[in-house]
Protein backbone atom coordinates (compact mmCIF):
# COMPACT_ATOMS: atom_id res chain seq x y z
CA UNK A 1 0.00 0.00 0.00
CA UNK A 2 1.01 3.92 0.25
CA UNK A 3 1.64 3.82 4.03
CA UNK A 4 1.69 2.09 6.77
CA UNK A 5 -1.93 1.11 7.84
CA UNK A 6 -3.03 0.26 11.12
CA UNK A 7 -6.43 -1.59 12.47
CA UNK A 8 -8.94 -0.34 13.88
CA UNK A 9 -8.49 3.01 14.13
CA UNK A 10 -10.57 3.09 17.46
CA UNK A 11 -11.43 0.43 19.92
CA UNK A 12 -12.63 0.90 23.24
CA UNK A 13 -12.67 -2.10 25.65
CA UNK A 14 -13.77 -2.99 28.91
CA UNK A 15 -10.75 -3.60 31.50
CA UNK A 16 -9.38 -6.89 31.61
CA UNK A 17 -10.17 -8.08 28.22
CA UNK A 18 -7.54 -8.89 25.41
CA UNK A 19 -7.49 -6.85 22.41
CA UNK A 20 -5.15 -6.83 19.34
CA UNK A 21 -3.67 -4.31 17.08
CA UNK A 22 -3.00 -4.62 13.77
CA UNK A 23 -0.49 -2.73 11.84
CA UNK A 24 0.26 -3.36 7.89
CA UNK A 25 3.63 -1.51 6.74
CA UNK A 26 4.71 -0.37 3.78
CA UNK A 27 5.70 -2.68 1.05
CA UNK A 28 9.06 -3.39 0.92
CA UNK A 29 10.14 -2.30 4.61
CA UNK A 30 11.72 -5.03 6.19
CA UNK A 31 11.65 -2.84 9.58
CA UNK A 32 9.01 -2.03 11.95
CA UNK A 33 8.10 -0.63 14.71
CA UNK A 34 5.81 -0.02 17.58
CA UNK A 35 5.23 3.04 20.18
CA UNK A 36 2.75 4.51 22.37
CA UNK A 37 1.41 7.94 22.44
CA UNK A 38 -0.11 8.98 26.01
CA UNK A 39 -0.80 12.23 27.53
CA UNK A 40 1.31 11.55 30.55
CA UNK A 41 4.12 9.65 29.06
CA UNK A 42 4.51 11.33 25.42
CA UNK A 43 5.76 8.65 22.26
CA UNK A 44 7.24 5.54 23.81
CA UNK A 45 8.83 3.48 21.85
CA UNK A 46 7.73 -0.50 22.66
CA UNK A 47 9.60 -3.37 20.42
CA UNK A 48 10.99 -3.50 17.19
CA UNK A 49 11.25 -5.76 14.20
CA UNK A 50 14.07 -6.64 11.41
CA UNK A 51 12.21 -9.34 9.54
CA UNK A 52 10.12 -11.52 11.96
CA UNK A 53 12.32 -10.95 14.57
CA UNK A 54 12.48 -8.57 17.78
CA UNK A 55 15.17 -9.18 19.12
CA UNK A 56 14.76 -6.35 22.40
CA UNK A 57 11.02 -6.89 23.74
CA UNK A 58 12.27 -4.46 27.01
CA UNK A 59 10.20 -1.66 25.88
CA UNK A 60 7.28 -3.54 26.26
CA UNK A 61 5.23 -2.17 29.74
CA UNK A 62 4.26 -5.42 30.93
CA UNK A 63 4.27 -9.32 30.16
CA UNK A 64 0.60 -8.37 29.32
CA UNK A 65 1.89 -7.11 26.26
CA UNK A 66 3.26 -9.14 23.17
CA UNK A 67 3.56 -8.89 19.63
CA UNK A 68 4.27 -10.51 16.54
CA UNK A 69 5.06 -10.44 12.93
CA UNK A 70 4.75 -12.75 10.31
CA UNK A 71 6.16 -12.59 6.72
CA UNK A 72 8.41 -10.51 7.07
CA UNK A 73 5.07 -8.10 6.73
CA UNK A 74 1.85 -7.31 8.73
CA UNK A 75 2.50 -7.27 12.69
CA UNK A 76 0.11 -7.83 15.53
CA UNK A 77 -0.02 -5.91 19.04
CA UNK A 78 -1.31 -7.80 21.77
CA UNK A 79 -2.67 -6.54 25.18
CA UNK A 80 -3.98 -9.14 27.50
CA UNK A 81 -5.93 -8.57 30.35
CA UNK A 82 -6.31 -4.38 29.52
CA UNK A 83 -5.76 -1.87 32.30
CA UNK A 84 -7.48 1.68 32.43
CA UNK A 85 -3.72 2.93 32.20
CA UNK A 86 -3.48 1.34 28.57
CA UNK A 87 -5.23 3.50 26.74
CA UNK A 88 -3.22 5.36 24.37
CA UNK A 89 -2.70 5.66 20.99
CA UNK A 90 -1.08 2.92 19.48
CA UNK A 91 1.75 4.15 16.59
CA UNK A 92 3.44 1.81 14.22
CA UNK A 93 5.77 2.99 12.13
CA UNK A 94 7.85 1.23 9.18
CA UNK A 95 11.44 1.99 7.46
CA UNK A 96 13.36 0.11 4.26
CA UNK A 97 15.67 -1.10 6.65
CA UNK A 98 17.11 -1.15 10.22
CA UNK A 99 20.70 0.35 9.26
CA UNK A 100 20.86 2.08 12.96
CA UNK A 101 19.32 5.37 13.67
CA UNK A 102 19.68 6.29 9.44
CA UNK A 103 16.01 5.27 8.21
CA UNK A 104 13.37 7.23 8.06
CA UNK A 105 10.34 6.33 9.71
CA UNK A 106 6.68 6.26 8.40
CA UNK A 107 4.13 6.66 11.00
CA UNK A 108 0.48 4.99 10.34
CA UNK A 109 -2.23 6.84 11.57
CA UNK A 110 -2.68 4.91 15.07
CA UNK A 111 -5.20 2.90 17.00
CA UNK A 112 -6.89 5.20 19.83
CA UNK A 113 -7.37 2.70 22.45
CA UNK A 114 -9.87 3.17 25.51
CA UNK A 115 -9.89 1.04 28.40
CA UNK A 116 -13.08 1.79 30.49
CA UNK B 1 20.54 7.20 27.13
CA UNK B 2 19.36 9.62 24.69
CA UNK B 3 17.13 12.66 24.96
CA UNK B 4 15.26 15.53 23.23
CA UNK B 5 13.94 18.67 24.70
CA UNK B 6 11.45 20.95 23.43
CA UNK B 7 11.15 23.65 26.06
CA UNK B 8 8.35 25.46 24.89
CA UNK B 9 4.67 23.90 24.77
CA UNK B 10 2.85 25.92 22.53
CA UNK B 11 4.13 28.42 20.01
CA UNK B 12 2.16 31.48 18.37
CA UNK B 13 2.74 32.94 15.58
CA UNK B 14 1.08 35.42 13.33
CA UNK B 15 0.46 34.24 9.76
CA UNK B 16 3.16 35.58 7.55
CA UNK B 17 5.98 35.63 10.23
CA UNK B 18 8.53 33.38 10.48
CA UNK B 19 8.49 30.90 13.01
CA UNK B 20 10.97 28.72 15.02
CA UNK B 21 10.28 25.56 17.50
CA UNK B 22 13.03 24.65 18.96
CA UNK B 23 14.67 21.62 19.92
CA UNK B 24 17.71 20.36 21.76
CA UNK B 25 19.16 16.87 22.24
CA UNK B 26 21.79 14.52 24.35
CA UNK B 27 22.69 11.65 22.92
CA UNK B 28 26.29 9.54 22.86
CA UNK B 29 28.09 9.89 20.07
CA UNK B 30 26.93 11.55 16.54
CA UNK B 31 23.44 11.79 16.33
CA UNK B 32 20.86 11.73 13.44
CA UNK B 33 17.71 14.38 14.22
CA UNK B 34 14.03 14.21 12.92
CA UNK B 35 11.11 16.48 12.92
CA UNK B 36 7.62 15.09 12.52
CA UNK B 37 4.31 16.37 12.62
CA UNK B 38 1.17 15.28 13.74
CA UNK B 39 -2.65 17.12 12.53
CA UNK B 40 -5.02 15.91 14.88
CA UNK B 41 -6.39 12.47 15.14
CA UNK B 42 -3.52 11.55 12.64
CA UNK B 43 -0.02 9.60 12.84
CA UNK B 44 3.30 11.20 12.38
CA UNK B 45 4.19 12.77 9.39
CA UNK B 46 7.84 12.98 8.73
CA UNK B 47 8.99 16.73 7.83
CA UNK B 48 13.13 16.69 7.52
CA UNK B 49 16.21 14.86 9.27
CA UNK B 50 19.76 15.69 9.76
CA UNK B 51 22.34 12.85 8.89
CA UNK B 52 25.15 14.45 8.07
CA UNK B 53 27.13 17.33 6.05
CA UNK B 54 25.34 20.67 5.68
CA UNK B 55 23.73 21.62 9.16
CA UNK B 56 20.58 23.70 6.93
CA UNK B 57 18.42 20.87 6.60
CA UNK B 58 15.59 21.41 3.92
CA UNK B 59 11.98 19.61 4.48
CA UNK B 60 8.95 19.11 3.23
CA UNK B 61 6.27 22.10 3.15
CA UNK B 62 8.73 24.70 3.62
CA UNK B 63 10.31 23.75 6.41
CA UNK B 64 14.06 24.00 7.69
CA UNK B 65 15.72 23.34 10.65
CA UNK B 66 19.18 24.18 11.35
CA UNK B 67 21.95 21.64 13.31
CA UNK B 68 24.04 23.10 15.74
CA UNK B 69 26.48 20.23 17.48
CA UNK B 70 28.11 23.04 19.98
CA UNK B 71 24.92 23.76 20.97
CA UNK B 72 23.29 20.57 20.60
CA UNK B 73 20.00 21.90 19.15
CA UNK B 74 17.68 21.46 15.86
CA UNK B 75 15.42 24.28 15.61
CA UNK B 76 12.85 24.00 13.27
CA UNK B 77 12.04 26.75 10.69
CA UNK B 78 9.94 28.19 8.40
CA UNK B 79 10.38 31.61 6.77
CA UNK B 80 6.65 32.71 6.32
CA UNK B 81 4.08 30.86 8.64
CA UNK B 82 0.37 29.50 7.02
CA UNK B 83 -2.85 28.90 9.24
CA UNK B 84 -2.53 25.27 7.92
CA UNK B 85 0.75 25.02 10.02
CA UNK B 86 -0.84 24.40 13.01
CA UNK B 87 0.01 21.15 14.48
CA UNK B 88 1.56 19.60 16.90
CA UNK B 89 5.07 18.89 16.11
CA UNK B 90 7.96 16.30 17.34
CA UNK B 91 11.83 16.52 17.32
CA UNK B 92 13.33 13.06 17.99
CA UNK B 93 16.51 11.91 17.77
CA UNK B 94 18.48 8.46 17.78
CA UNK B 95 22.21 7.80 17.91
CA UNK B 96 24.38 6.91 15.17
CA UNK B 97 25.11 3.40 16.38
CA UNK B 98 24.94 1.35 19.65
CA UNK B 99 22.49 0.54 21.57
CA UNK B 100 19.04 2.24 21.12
CA UNK B 101 20.18 3.11 17.73
CA UNK B 102 16.64 1.59 16.09
CA UNK B 103 14.39 3.84 17.62
CA UNK B 104 13.27 7.23 18.00
CA UNK B 105 13.56 9.23 21.04
CA UNK B 106 10.86 11.79 21.15
CA UNK B 107 10.58 15.16 22.73
CA UNK B 108 7.45 15.79 24.24
CA UNK B 109 6.39 18.06 21.35
CA UNK B 110 4.91 22.10 20.48
CA UNK B 111 1.84 22.89 19.76
CA UNK B 112 2.19 25.80 17.06
CA UNK B 113 -0.71 27.86 16.67
CA UNK B 114 -0.53 30.32 13.41
CA UNK B 115 -3.04 33.22 14.36
CA UNK B 116 -4.83 34.70 10.81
Amino acid sequence: GAGVSQSPSNKVTEKGKDVELRCDPISGHTALYWYRQSLGQGLEFLIYFQGNSAPDKSGLPSDRFSAERTGGSVSTLTIQRTQQEDSAVYLCASSFSLAGGLETQYFGPGTRLLVL
Amino acid sequence: AQSVAQPEDQVNVAEGNPLTVKCTYSVSGNPYLFWYVQYPNRGLQFLLKYITGDNLVKGSYGFEAEFNKSQTSFHLKKPSALVSDSALYFCAVSPYSGAGSYQLTFGKGTKLSVIP
